[in-house]
């Protein structure tokens, strides 16, 4: 059974650039969350998708924008970056109801 | 809204005493509570989750955490520390209903002095 996979592991862009991250999710799992960890602190959850659907997201703008694909793997995309946009990105895939688990993430910086 | 607060910031204990990393809770109803790990540039591993079954939950390399209501606390412990065990900690509530959303807390750093 593969895990959770994360592309790219490593990413620096600079402000003004958009991004797009990749996740793909477990097998047999339908659900998938993305949260941004910036450095010392605790993931903050930015919102997730559900059959293809955006079923939920936390306090983002919404430069931050995602798709879920019909084999459930997802994007997250993030427009005009921002400095404080760098972080480590993660992506989390669950089953219905399930608990999630993670991918190792990508770490965005933003110069 | 639920919500978790980490009490420590930080926690240096020697190898081979026990650990105590602690955690109290914020929930209307009975909450979903789970310990996860983070060594440096890895992603998020499940050390143990509490869904109300057994309030003494164990988890995986000899963690352990109590559920108690009366305090609102899922302190994690184990009863000595090796030196693998130097990460990143983090309480983690799960809010679900409409969607299944996982609220961290700040995190508590381990280190383990040989």
């Amino acid at each position: 059974e593969t895990g959770v996979t994360q592309s790219p592991t490593h990413l620096i862009k600079t402000r003004g650039q958009q991004v797009t991250l990749r996740c793909s999710s477990q097998s047999g799992h339908n659900t998938v969350s993305w949260y941004q960890q910036a450095l010392g602190q605790g993931p903050q959850f930015i919102f997730q998708y559900y059959r293809e659907e955006e079923n939920g997201r936390g306090n983002f703008p919404p430069r931050f924008s995602g798709l879920q694909f019909p084999n459930y793997s997802s994007e997250l995309n993030v427009n005009a970056l921002e400095l404080d946009d760098s972080a480590l990105y993660l992506c989390a895939s669950s089953p219905p109801g399930g608990e999630q688990f993670f991918g190792p993430g990508t770490r965005l910086t933003v110069l | 809204a639920q919500s978790v607060t980490q009490l420590d910031s930080h926690v240096s204990v020697s190898e081979g005493t026990p650990v105590l990393l602690r955690c109290n809770y914020s929930s209307s109803y009975s909450p979903s509570l789970f310990w996860y790990v983070q060594h440096p540039n890895k992603g998020l591993q499940l050390l143990l989750k509490y869904t109300s079954a057994a309030t003494l939950v164990k988890g995986i390399n000899g963690f352990e955490a109590e559920f108690k209501k009366s305090e609102t606390s899922f302190h994690l412990t184990k009863p000595s520390a090796h030196m693998s065990d130097a990460a990143e900690y983090f309480c983690a509530v799960y809010q679900s209903g409409g969607y299944q959303k996982v609220t961290f807390g700040i995190g508590t750093k381990l280190q383990v002095i040989p």
